[in-house]
């Protein structure tokens, strides 16, 4: 089974910064890599597929980057509405698991 | 509007069964793949289980293989999740998901906002 890793676990960061998650996969995965955003009380939220596709709706501030084992999510100009919780999630192959997820707090 | 609504859930004593289900409305439920996660109390996002469109894909993750069974009805757009046997770690709020095409391995890009299950004595 592929391993998703992020980190880090708990970033924290001011409004107008620009700010990096990472994830990695223990196996290669392509493309096949989607982000999304959770808000406490909140269900997940489709923010970007395969890899660096943005969900229509998404603020254009967020981008993804990445293929293989490698991948990222940039968060540009930080808005109060940005402070969630952050997961990965590879659909290459059964079973579809998600990273243990990023906290970004406010500093 | 794209939705989906989840219920069933409850508190059910560690190895009763309890029966999830998920109603979609405002698109072709038939159409799409679609997926079962939990998220135990302060934790992340556990993917459980998929079926494609066409029920030709059904899919498990280890910790809930030979216990849950997920299924589908095109015709009544609902999606459902048989627990047995559950356990106290079974404890989570459980999401149905709708995944971006017929096939099972696609990213998931409407969910509901979840039933909770509690198990415990």
């Amino acid at each position: 089974d592929i391993h998703m890793t992020q980190s880090p676990s708990t970033l924290s960061a001011s409004a107008g910064d620009r700010v990096n998650i990472s994830c990695r996969a223990s196996q290669s995965v392509g493309t096949w890599l989607a982000w999304y955003q959770q808000k406490p009380g909140k269900a997940p939220k489709l923010l970007i597929y395969k890899a660096s596709t943005l969900q229509s709706g998404v603020p254009s501030r967020f981008s993804g980057s990445g293929s293989g084992t490698e991948f990222t999510l940039t968060i540009d100009s930080l808005q109060p509405d940005d402070f969630a919780t952050y997961f990965c999630q590879q659909y290459d192959s059964n079973p579809y698991v998600f990273g243990q997820g990023t906290k970004l707090a406010i500093k | 509007e794209v939705q989906m609504v989840e219920s069933g859930g409850g508190l059910v004593q560690p190895g009763g069964s309890l029966r999830l289900s998920c109603e979609g409305s405002g698109f072709t439920f038939g159409s799409y793949s679609m997926h079962w996660v939990r998220q135990a109390p302060g934790k992340g996002l556990e993917w459980l289980s998929c079926i494609s469109s066409s029920v030709s894909y059904i899919y498990y993750a280890d910790s809930v293989k030979g216990r849950f069974t997920i299924s589908r009805d095109n015709a009544k757009n609902s999606l459902y999740l048989q627990m047995n046997s559950l356990r106290v770690e079974d404890t989570a709020l459980y999401y149905c998901a709708r995944g971006g095409a017929p096939r099972p391995d696609y990213y998931m890009d409407v969910w509901g906002k979840g039933t909770t299950v509690t198990v415990s004595s």
